[in-house]
């Protein structure tokens, strides 16, 4: 089992819809969680960090965490074509010092 | 831009041979990361430097090693390469060690014939 499991979908909604990433982890020890945005043939580019459970908002963008269930989430409301690129979850193993990337969701927004 | 450099952007070369990535970090930030990226795998973790020692390591194979050096610089140095060594390898810089935000470069795209 991965420690970090992500839908790879591609997953593809019209202009405005609101989007919903999510992904389950295993480790209980993982601290720090993150969504990364990664366009085409560039580096990832980090969206959203946070610590605790609850949500985190961020302009069209919420992160969720959900540490009893292992389980984290990012919204995206109004969802525009400039939002299509491949979303990352990345957790922190802070003992390992390492960051675990899930799979990646691609996610292709229609005009 | 993130800051982060990497060189080369794009490298081709045949099994066997070695070949070196380089990655200059972002002003201030002491710690290095590598990461392969190919289709089947995904993004995964190799090796971690913080000002210059390793801090943690990945699923790094042994025909492959890093150092960072006191400009803070990285190298990436794979060997004995195969064709299934073939990806994008990225750099990523950040501020700390703990925390998880990081900085990534553009990649090295590597094919390997």
């Amino acid at each position: 089992q991965k420690e970090v499991e992500q839908d790879p979908g591609p997953l593809s909604v019209p202009e405005g819809a609101i989007v919903s990433l999510n992904c389950t982890y295993s480790n209980s020890a993982f601290q720090y969680f993150m969504w990364y945005r990664q366009y085409s043939r560039k580096g990832p580019e980090l969206l959203m960090y946070t610590y605790s459970s609850g949500n985190k908002e961020d302009g069209r963008f919420t992160a969720q965490v959900d540490k009893s269930s292992k389980y984290i989430s990012l919204f995206i409301r109004d969802s525009q074509p400039s939002d299509s690129a491949t979303y990352l979850c990345a957790i922190m193993d802070t003992g390992r010092r390492a960051l675990t990337f899930g799979s990646g969701t691609r996610l292709q927004v229609q005009p | 831009d993130s800051g982060v450099t990497q060189t080369p952007k794009h490298l081709i070369t045949a099994t066997g041979q070695r070949v070196t990535l380089r990655c200059s970090p972002r002003s201030g930030d002491l710690s290095v990361y590598w990461y392969q990226q190919s289709l089947d795998q995904g993004l995964q973790f190799l090796i971690h430097y913080y000002n210059g020692e390793e801090r943690a390591k990945g699923n790094i194979l042994e025909r492959f090693s890093a150092q960072q050096f006191p400009d803070l610089h990285s190298e990436l140095n794979l060997s004995s390469l195969e064709l299934g060594d073939s990806a994008l390898y990225f750099c990523a810089s950040s501020v700390g060690s703990t925390t998880g935000e990081l900085f990534f470069g553009e990649g090295s795209r590597l094919t390997v014939l």
